[in-house]
This record gives structure tokens, sequence and C-alpha cells, in this order.
């Protein structure tokens, strides 16, 4: 079985701050790892992904997200956010499975 | 390249009423799939297909049913609507026959309401 926490479920910051978004995930099996981003009224598009190499994955829009397998852990992190980053973001794992699990999402509210 | 369009956009039902939510992609992916995302419970995957004729069941497929006779086409069909399916749907596609590595492309979602 594999599965994902996302352990915040809001979180605002200020523009041009730093951000980190959290992830957990568990599976049985070797992972693939996934963040999504989800602008209102959209569909999901992908940010980044690791599948496998170094442990940390650069992405579109400034972001990376590091892999922890000892933590179990793929953060998602940006320097210095923009208003145009307020969004919902999904983390998500795979693994052994022609399946993808989902987290339930993180909404980032960033305050002008 | 159009992506994955769905449709329709919105959807307004009665308890019992059956209807089908399309889908389709121009992309020649061999993989897709059905998501229904509801507040506080990100995206649950309903079924998917890896190829035309080859359907296989998600986390909650209760309530639904699919087929994919082409490899462009994958409709969600409700055979009888119920309130807890009021939901908003999303079809997503993907190139590999296993979406476990590649990255999913999405539609712009479906929005139910059953009453």
């Amino acid at each position: 079985a594999q599965s994902v926490t996302q352990l915040d479920s809001q979180v605002p910051v200020f523009e041009e701050a730093p951000v980190e978004l959290r992830c957990n995930y568990s599976s049985s099996v070797s992972v693939y790892l996934f963040w999504y981003v989800q602008y209102p009224n959209q569909g999901l598009q992908l940010l980044l992904k690791y599948l496998s190499g170094s442990t940390l994955v650069k992405g579109i829009n400034g972001f990376e997200a590091e892999f922890n397998k000892s933590q179990t852990s793929f953060h998602l992190r940006k320097p210095s956010v923009h208003i145009s980053d307020t969004a919902e973001y999904f983390c998500a794992v795979s693994g052994g499975y022609q399946k993808v699990t989902f987290g339930i999402g993180t909404k980032l509210q960033v305050i002008p | 390249n159009a992506g994955v369009t769905q449709t329709p956009k919105f959807q307004v039902l009665k308890t019992g009423q059956s209807m089908t939510l399309q889908c389709a992609q121009d992309m020649n992916h061999e993989y897709m799939s059905w998501y229904r995302q509801d507040p506080g419970m990100g995206l649950r995957l309903i079924h998917y297909s890896v190829g035309a004729g080859i359907t296989d069941q998600g986390e909650v497929p209760n309530g639904y049913n699919v087929s994919r006779s082409t490899t462009e086409d994958f409709p969600l069909r409700l055979l009888s609507a119920a309130p807890s399916q009021t939901s908003v749907y999303f079809c997503a596609s993907s190139p590999g026959l296993a979406a476990i590595q590649e990255t999913q492309y999405f539609g712009p979602g479906t929005r139910l309401l059953v009453l």
C-alpha cells in the first residue's frame, strides 16, 4: 500500500518570502514522487517529479523539492514566492502499482 | 493539440438519474484515468485504463462504470446518481502504459451537483 500525508492544509506567506510545503509518504516498494499545482477552477499540472538520481529536483516556476528517503519526505520549496503562486499544491506517490495516490492538498495563499 | 478535454463543464442531476461524463485526449496516450476531487480529501482514483479494451478499478469505483473502445476516449458513466457523487471530476492521461513514472495531463474538470 502507499499513502501521502500533506501536513499543512493551508499555508499563508507574504510575497517575496520563502515557503516550504511539507509532504511525507509511505510505500512498501520503491517510490516515484510528484508535486502538482492546481490554479483556481483549473485542472492539475505537474510542477516536478522524482524518479531516481539526484535527490534535489528542480521544477517549473522556481520550485524545487528534496527527496529524503530516511525521513520519507518530499518537501516542496521556493525561495521567494509571488502572488501568482497562490494555488493548491498536491503531493503524489506511485510505486509498483499502476496507480498514483494523491495527498489532500495544501492551499498556498500569498499575501501582498 | 487540445490536450485532455472534458464535457460538460457543469452538470446538475437529480437523484437516480444517469449520465455520462466525456473525456478525450489527442496525444495518443495509452493510460487514462478518472479522479474525483472533494474538499479535504484530495483526488481519489475512480477507474483507470492502460489501453483500449482494458480498464480496472481504482480506490472509489462504486456507482461508476467505464469503457475504453478507442485510445482517445474514456467516458465515465454514473449509473444512478446519488448526492454523495456531488464532486469535481477530473480526467487525466499519460503517455506510458502506467502512470507510475509518467507525468499525468489533466483535463479542466466537470463540476457535478446531484440534488
